[in-house]
């Protein structure tokens, strides 16, 4: 079984509905990232959590939230999608502090009509 | 986190060695050299880092110029399969924000 899951895999949705997309790790690790990507471009980051209490800001936040429901899952939630959200969506884990590998999903891949 | 410049896209011939340079003239002493690669959409891959010496693993060679302005990764014996978007990261070993650029696409032909 992967270490990191994602669901759905595949989500097409419309203007201003509010959908979640849900990350499960079984690695046991404290930090969960999510990511947004746009054709041709890299990854980028919209929200991290270090432990169930923590809830990060990064790069691209605006639009979005998350919730650690638990040390194994990390929610984004998109609370009134429009267009320009229509992305490739990866949930990552690392462990500690310091720790060298960010272990990925498989990617959603979301398209808001 | 220090900005790199890779080129947009490569190509290599199978079973020679690719050699993917990265530019990262504004590094700090404490930060490390990352190197990623996401083959066609999957979530990206880890593949070596290193802080100024020289690195190998089983999947690659990263050499880091002794200035650490740049570096190269090096795949000794492309095959099909290594056909991807390569990332280089460069970031403090106790900051999580990865931050990705538009990477190099390497393409490896027959």
């Amino acid at each position: 079984d992967a270490d990191v899951t994602q669901t759905p895999r595949n989500r097409i949705t419309k203007t201003g509905k509010r959908i979640m997309l849900e990350c499960s790790q079984t690695k046991g690790h404290d930090r969960m990232y999510w990511y947004r990507q746009d054709p041709g471009l890299g990854l980028r980051l919209i929200y991290y959590s270090f432990d169930v209490k923590d809830i990060n800001k990064g790069e691209i936040s605006d639009g979005y939230s998350v919730s650690r429901q638990a040390q194994a899952k990390f929610s984004l939630s998109l609370e009134s999608a429009i267009p320009n959200q229509t992305a490739l969506y990866f949930c990552a884990t690392t462990g500690n502090q310091g720790a060298i590998e960010q272990f990925f999903g498989p990617g959603t891949r979301l398209t808001v009509l | 986190d220090a900005k790199t410049t890779q080129p947009t896209s490569m190509d290599c011939a199978e079973g020679r060695a690719a050699n993917l340079p990265c530019n990262h003239s504004t590094i700090s002493g404490n930060e490390y050299v990352y190197w990623y690669r996401q083959i066609h959409s999957q979530g990206p891959q880890y593949i070596i880092h290193g802080l100024k010496n020289n690195e190998t693993n089983e999947m690659a060679s990263l050499i880091i110029t002794e200035d650490r302005k740049s570096s190269t990764l090096i795949l000794p014996h492309a095959t099909l399969r290594d056909t991807a978007v390569y990332y280089c990261i460069v970031r403090a070993y106790n900051n999580n924000d990865m931050r990705f650029g538009a990477g190099t696409r390497l393409t490896v032909k027959p």
